[in-house]
C-alpha cells in the first residue's frame, strides 16, 4: 500500500544550524502539506502546496522556514537558523483531492530537538 | 474565526465501557468534519468523516448542528481503542486541528 516517506525521523540540532526535511507524497497525490506539531497539541498547518505552488504558507515563519516542491512531487523544509522554539514533531500529509481537504495521509513525521 | 475544541486532554473509561470524546466547533457555515487517530508508533490516520455517516471499527460521530458539536462515540470499548484522537474541521480546503484526546481504555 502507498505511503507518505518522510526522513529522517529524528533530527538533533544546535540553535543556529541549519536543517532539513525531506517528504514523498503518495504517487498522485496533488496536494501535499508541511504540518507542526508541538506537543500536546494539534498539527499546525506551516504550507500546502497544490502541485509545485503553494497555496498557503501564512503560518511558515518565513524568516527562518522555506518550503519547496520543485516539480510538483516531492518536498523540502528548511528551517534556518534553528531555535529552540523549533523542537517539535514535523509532519507532512498528502491529499488527492484538488485544492485540498478531504482525506490526508500523513508520513510517519519527523522529530526535531534544537539544543 | 474558526475552531475546533477538543475538552478533554485525557479520557480513562474500563474495557466494554462506553466511550464518547467530545469536539465542539466554530464555523459559519456548512461544516465538514472529520475525526483522525493516532494509534502508537503508528502515523496519524482519517477514522471518519460526517459526510460519509458510516461507522468504522464500531464508532460513529454525529453532526449537531444546533450544539456545534461532533462528539465521537462508540457503545462498548476496547483496549486497542487506546490512542490518540484528532478532531478536525476542513475550513478553505484546509484542516484545523482540535489539540487532541488521549484515550486509554483500562482492561
Amino acid at each position: 500500500e502507498a505511503e507518505v516517506a518522510q526522513s529522517p525521523r529524528y533530527k538533533i540540532t544546535e540553535k543556529s544550524q541549519a536543517v532539513a526535511f525531506w517528504c514523498d507524497p503518495i504517487s498522485g497525490h496533488a496536494t501535499l502539506y508541511w504540518y507542526r506539531q508541538i506537543l500536546g497539541q494539534g498539527p499546525e498547518l506551516l504550507v500546502q502546496f497544490q502541485d509545485e505552488s503553494v497555496v498557503d504558507d501564512s503560518q511558515l515563519p518565513k524568516d527562518r522556514f522555506s518550503a519547496e516542491r520543485l516539480k510538483g512531487v516531492d518536498s523540502t523544509l528548511k528551517i534556518q537558523p534553528a531555535e529552540l522554539g523549533d523542537s517539535a514533531m514535523y509532519l507532512c500529509a498528502s491529499s488527492l483531492v484538488v485544492g485540498g481537504g478531504g482525506e490526508q495521509f500523513f508520513g510517519p513525521g519527523t522529530r526535531l530537538t534544537v539544543l | 474565526a474558526q475552531r475546533v475544541t477538543q475538552p478533554e486532554k485525557l479520557l480513562s473509561v474500563f474495557k466494554g465501557a462506553p466511550v464518547e470524546l467530545k469536539c465542539n466547533y466554530s464555523y459559519s457555515g456548512s461544516p465538514e468534519l472529520f475525526w483522525y487517530v493516532q494509534y502508537s508508533r503508528q502515523r496519524l490516520q482519517l477514522l471518519l468523516r460526517h459526510i460519509s455517516r458510516e461507522s468504522i471499527k464500531g464508532f460513529t460521530a454525529d453532526l449537531n448542528k444546533g450544539e456545534t458539536s461532533f462528539h465521537l462515540k462508540k457503545p462498548f470499548a476496547q483496549e486497542e481503542d487506546s490512542a490518540m484522537y484528532y478532531c478536525a474541521l476542513n475550513s478553505n480546503y484546509q484542516l484545523i486541528w482540535g489539540a487532541g484526546t488521549k484515550l486509554i481504555i483500562k482492561p
